[in-house]
């Protein structure tokens, strides 16, 4: 069964620092997707990205960046120069490569506020 | 533009009642699911769909029931047997291997 964990519960930082929030997920697939959610108090999940398995490379769009693992199975994420729009609750999820199967397993989110 | 509808955006139930949620997408997806969501939890899959009446129980199934008799709709009822229905519940489609879009939710309550 896959996992994925979110250790990091609640960050708060001041407007304009970087941030980092943790994922590190457990499989015993090859391939598979990992994704990241954003959730502002509005309540809908919005889509931030998807990584397939096969493609380690860093991504960057904006200030968001994304550090994918293998080695650690991490696939962490990087907010820099943080903005009060930030705030959100960002959820780290895993699904299988099996075209059929598109089950997503989360994690328990990471609440994000960003102290003007 | 295309999307997700949930409705209502606020429900309360009564003891012992069953409830349905709405919920609508015009975006032609194939896929459509419904997942829980409680306080300092992630989203547990309830139900999903990946073709018309045709559905398959995620991890949470017990107390809920669905039906997919349109592509573009997905009803979640919430019955008695759900003891603790008390939640955020979330609407979501996919298509091919897209990544899933989700609708805004429905909070429900028990009065």
């Amino acid at each position: 069964a896959q996992k994925v964990t979110q250790a990091q519960t609640e960050i708060s930082v001041v407007e304009k620092e970087d941030v980092t929030l943790d994922c590190v997920y457990e499989t015993r697939d090859t391939t598979y997707y990992l994704f990241w959610y954003k959730q502002p108090p509005s309540g809908e999940l919005v889509f931030l990205i998807r990584r397939n398995s096969f493609d380690e490379q860093n991504e960057i769009s904006g200030r968001y960046s994304w550090n994918f693992q293998k080695s650690t199975s991490s696939f962490n994420f990087t907010i820099t120069a943080s903005q009060v729009v930030d705030s959100a609750v960002y959820f780290c999820a895993f699904k299988i490569s099996n075209f059929g199967n598109e089950k997503l397993t989360f994690g328990t989110g990471t609440r994000l506020t960003i102290i003007p | 533009d295309g999307g997700i509808t949930q409705s209502p955006k606020y429900l309360f139930r009564k003891e012992g009642q069953n409830v349905t949620l709405s919920c609508e997408q015009n975006l032609n997806h194939d896929a459509m699911y419904w997942y829980r969501q409680d306080p300092g939890q992630g989203l547990r899959l309830i139900y999903y769909s990946q073709i018309v009446n045709d559905f398959q129980k995620g991890d949470i199934a017990e107390g809920y029931s669905v039906s997919r008799e349109k592509k573009e709709s997905f009803p979640l009822t919430v019955t008695s047997a759900q003891k603790n229905p008390t939640a955020f519940y979330l609407c979501a489609s996919s298509i091919a291997v897209q990544p899933q879009h989700f609708g805004d939710g429905t909070r429900l309550s028990i009065l």
